[in-house]
């Protein structure tokens, strides 16, 4: 089974600030990577597939980069409304392995 | 654009299957996957499995022996079983459309998401 490992699993930030959210896969999955964000009580909503694909209607702060085994999600200037929670998900196997997810918290 | 709504039953009996319908409105069921994904505290977020409109199937390894996702574009909805259950199948089961590219394959559009609880 792939292993995806998030770091960190929770980060404190202000508006405004530059985060950025690592990925690691265990074995090599090329681009097969997805990051999600999920709101408290809501759905995951995609942001990045294939790595670095922007989805349709998800603002241009928000940018992924990686190959191979490691991974990254940044949001150039965190914004209210990014308060939550991100996983990445690979699908690369059969089995989809999400991350345990980082939470994004207000400093 | 597309909804989907999950329904079932919110409590299911040990041992029991657990049967999810998802109902899909605003679009055409054809030309995509239809999947289901589970979070729970324990694991977290969890792929199933997925279908393909025509009814080509691959579930996750680790629950392979016990689900089937079966779609009826008929009815616009797709259904999820999973037999043999436990405590441990206890979760929020969404439904979601997947999206395959170019670029990757990824779940664009779900549910919100129903919460299963598997107790006596």
């Amino acid at each position: 089974d792939i292993q995806m490992t998030q770091s960190p699993s929770s980060l404190s930030a202000s508006v405004g600030d530059r985060v950025t959210i690592t990925c690691r896969a265990s074995q090599r999955i090329s681009t097969y990577l997805n990051w999600y964000q999920q709101e408290p009580g809501k759905a995951p909503k995609v942001l990045i597939y294939g790595a670095s694909t922007l989805q349709s209607g998800v603002p241009s702060r928000f940018s992924g980069s990686g190959s191979g085994t490691e991974f990254t999600l940044t949001i150039s200037s965190l914004q209210p409304e990014d308060f939550a929670t991100y996983f990445c998900q690979e699908t690369y196997s059969t089995s989809w392995t999400f991350g345990l997810g980082t939470k994004v918290e207000t400093k | 654009q597309v909804q989907l709504q999950e329904s079932g039953p919110g409590l299911v009996q040990p041992s029991e299957t657990l049967s999810l319908t998802c109902a899909v409105s605003g679009d055409s069921m054809s030309s995509y996957y239809w999947g289901w994904i589970r979070q729970s505290p324990a694991k977290g977020l969890e792929s199933i499995g997925y279908s393909f409109y025509s009814g080509t199937t691959t579930y996750n390894p680790s629950l392979n022996s016990r689900v089937t996702i079966s779609v009826d574009s008929s009815k616009s909805q797709f259904s999820l079983t999973l037999s043999s259950v436990t405590a441990a199948d206890t979760a929020v089961y969404f439904c979601a459309r997947i999206r395959t590219t170019v670029g990757g394959v990824f779940a664009d559009s779900w549910g919100r998401g129903t919460l299963v609880t598997v107790s006596s």
